[in-house]
This record gives C-alpha cells, structure tokens and sequence, in this order.
C-alpha cells in the first residue's frame, strides 16, 4: 500500500496568520491516465470529512479561496492564506491513484 | 442534490459477518467510481475499497482483502459492502462515498464488532 505522511501533526496558529500542511506519499501518484488523483478533505467535530481540494490543486465547490494545494509526484502542500476560526478541524490529504489511503491527519488549533 | 444513505450496521460477534448497503440518489449513480471509507473511534478515516462505474473493476485495502467485497446495483442505485470474518479491529463508522475521490458522502453506518 502507498503510504501518505503528513507534517505537521499539530498545528496551533494565530488567527489571520497563514498556514501550511504538508503530505509525502511513498511513490509517485502520478496515474497512467496523467493525472495525479490527490486530495485535502477538512473535518470538523462530529462531522463527516469534508472534501477540500481534489487532483492536487483544484477548490471544490464553496471551498473559500484563502485554500489552495500545489505540488507534484510525491510531495504535496495544502495552505490557507489567512486562518479563520472556523478552519478549526483535522485536516487529512488522500490518495486514489493506487487504491486508496489517508494521511494520519494534521490538527490545526487556534494559537 | 446528491444523497448517500448507508444502512446495514450493527452489532456482530467476532467471526461474524455483516452486509452493508448505500442508496444513491441526485446523480447518474451508474457513471460513477463508488469508495467505501471507514473511520474508528477517535481515529482517522481509512480507506476500504472501491469499484469502477461497471462492476469491473474492484480494489480492497490490504487490511480487508479477502474478508470484505464491495459490489454495486445499478439498476438499483445501491452499493454494498459485505463483511465477514470479521474482527473487533474492523469496529468503525462505515461510509460510503461517491467517486474515487470521496467528493460526497453518506452520514455513515456503526458497526461495532464484540463478543
């Protein structure tokens, strides 16, 4: 199985600071199809994941523009621009290109 | 609007087994990747399986292979999950999950393995 290893695992900031969490994975995610099949899901308390960001970079739907993910290969970033109070939650990346896995997840708390 | 609804949870000994079922509704369900996702208590989500928009093409994680087989009923808008031999560790909240990608999910179904 792909491994996914986010850092940090905690991440207290200060509201209106940015933020920045990142997810290595132990092979290429790139597909045979040429997409890379990467995504950032938030989960709030007592909620369902929620997915943010999908095939690396792209917002979904309602997702506010202060997210955005970058990166390549194995080696990829989701950052917030400025933190509100409500981006309070555990945030996991995922891959779907060789089956599937998680991230063990980055808890971002309000410094 | 999209719609997920799992049912089939519950209570099961070790060894035992469980079928669980997603009802789709609000997309073309047929044209779609369907994923299975579980999470434990107080831990992160871990990822089941899935299954291309035919049937044909099926995938399970390691930590299932050979004990869960995911399935799907176009004709019924239905995924499935069925689970034997199954084990205290399998204990989750079960979801289901259009596309590969986990884009939309259902509100989840507790399976709670324990003698």
């Amino acid at each position: 199985d792909v491994v996914m290893t986010q850092s940090p695992l905690s991440l207290p900031v200060t509201l209106g600071q940015p933020a920045s969490i990142s997810c290595k994975s132990s092979q290429s995610l790139v597909h045979s199809d040429g997409n890379t099949y990467f995504n950032w899901f938030q989960q709030r308390p007592g909620q369902s994941p929620r997915l943010l960001i999908y095939k690396v970079s792209n917002r979904d739907s309602g997702v506010p523009d202060r997210f955005s993910g970058s990166g390549s290969g194995t080696d990829f970033t989701l950052k917030i621009s400025r933190v509100e109070a409500e981006d309070v939650g555990i945030y996991y990346c995922m891959q779907h290109t060789h089956g599937g896995t998680f991230g063990q997840g980055t808890t971002l708390e309000i410094k | 609007e999209v719609q997920l609804v799992d049912s089939g949870g519950g209570l099961v000994q070790p060894g035992g087994s469980l079928r669980l079922s997603c009802t789709a509704s609000g997309f073309t369900f047929k044209s779609f990747w369907m994923t299975w996702v579980r999470q434990a208590p107080g831990k992160g989500p871990e990822w089941v399986a899935k299954i291309n928009p035919d049937g044909s093409a099926i995938y399970h994680a390691d930590s299932v292979k050979g004990r869960f087989t995911i399935s799907r009923d176009n004709a019924k808008n239905s995924l499935f999950l069925q689970m034997n031999s199954l084990r205290v560790e399998d204990t989750a909240i079960y979801y289901c999950a259009r596309a590969g990608g986990a884009d939309y999910w259902g509100q989840g179904t507790p399976v709670t393995v324990s003698s």
